[in-house]
């Protein structure tokens, strides 16, 4: 079975301070992990995939095999960074199926 | 880029009736769509994969026989929610699966908000 733990239901942090969103998985086989973003009434969107390798909006992610994580991470947080952030795995062969995390609030304060 | 749209997005029923949910991809053809469930603070629950020509299949207790999904064309899926309760409340959420030639993406649908009375 696939799991996506997020351990923070919500994080405070103030503007210019780095931001660490955590996420870990279990998983057997090799997955595909993700990050999908909700900002307030928008719909979820992706941020970035960890086979992409790609920093997005100032946001990187390393998966890490050894911890089976894939922690979020930017340096300085921005205001508008403030939103719902949710991470997500594929498994191999499961045809594109996400099983998603229970979500962390992200709230970047002045 | 890809949008994938919802209709209605939000509906109010009676206890009994059934409910129709359009998921529609605009501008792109989706083979695969994904039906999400997601309830207040809480994370989306995958309900069923929608295969356009066949038929869909279910996550593990979810009743297909409640939750009737049609994926018709290859840019609609629909889900009925037949004799809905008040614990078929919820926020369902569609996504289509755009396949690029080295990759394929998952957009995400807006939501529509069920509530039954």
């Amino acid at each position: 079975a696939q799991r996506v733990t997020q351990p923070e239901k919500l994080l405070s942090v103030f503007k210019g301070a780095p931001v660490e969103l955590k996420c870990n998985y279990s998983y057997s086989g090799s997955p595909e992990l993700f990050w999908y973003v909700q900002y307030s009434r928008q719909r979820l969107q992706l941020l970035l995939r960890h086979i992409s390798r790609e920093s997005i909006k100032g946001f990187t992610a390393d998966l890490n095999k050894g911890e089976t994580s894939f922690h979020l991470k930017k340096p300085f947080a921005q205001e508008e960074d403030s939103a719902m952030y949710y991470c997500a795995l594929s498994g191999a062969g499961g045809g594109n199926k996400l099983t998603f995390g229970t979500g962390t609030q992200l709230k970047v304060e002045l | 880029g890809a949008v994938v749209s919802q209709h209605p997005s939000w509906v109010i029923c009676k206890s009994g009736t059934s409910v129709k949910i359009e998921c529609r991809s605009l501008d792109f053809q989706a083979t695969t769509m994904f039906w999400y469930r997601q309830f207040p603070k809480q994370s989306l629950m995958l309900m069923a994969t929608s295969n356009e020509g066949s038929k869909a299949t279910y996550e593990q207790g979810v009743e297909k026989d409640k939750f009737l999904i049609n994926h018709a064309s290859l840019t609609l899926s629909t889900l009925t929610v037949t004799s809905a309760h008040p614990e078929d409340s919820s926020f369902y959420i569609c996504s289509a699966i755009r396949s690029g030639t080295y990759s394929s993406e998952q957009f995400f649908g807006p939501g529509t908000r069920l509530t039954v009375l």
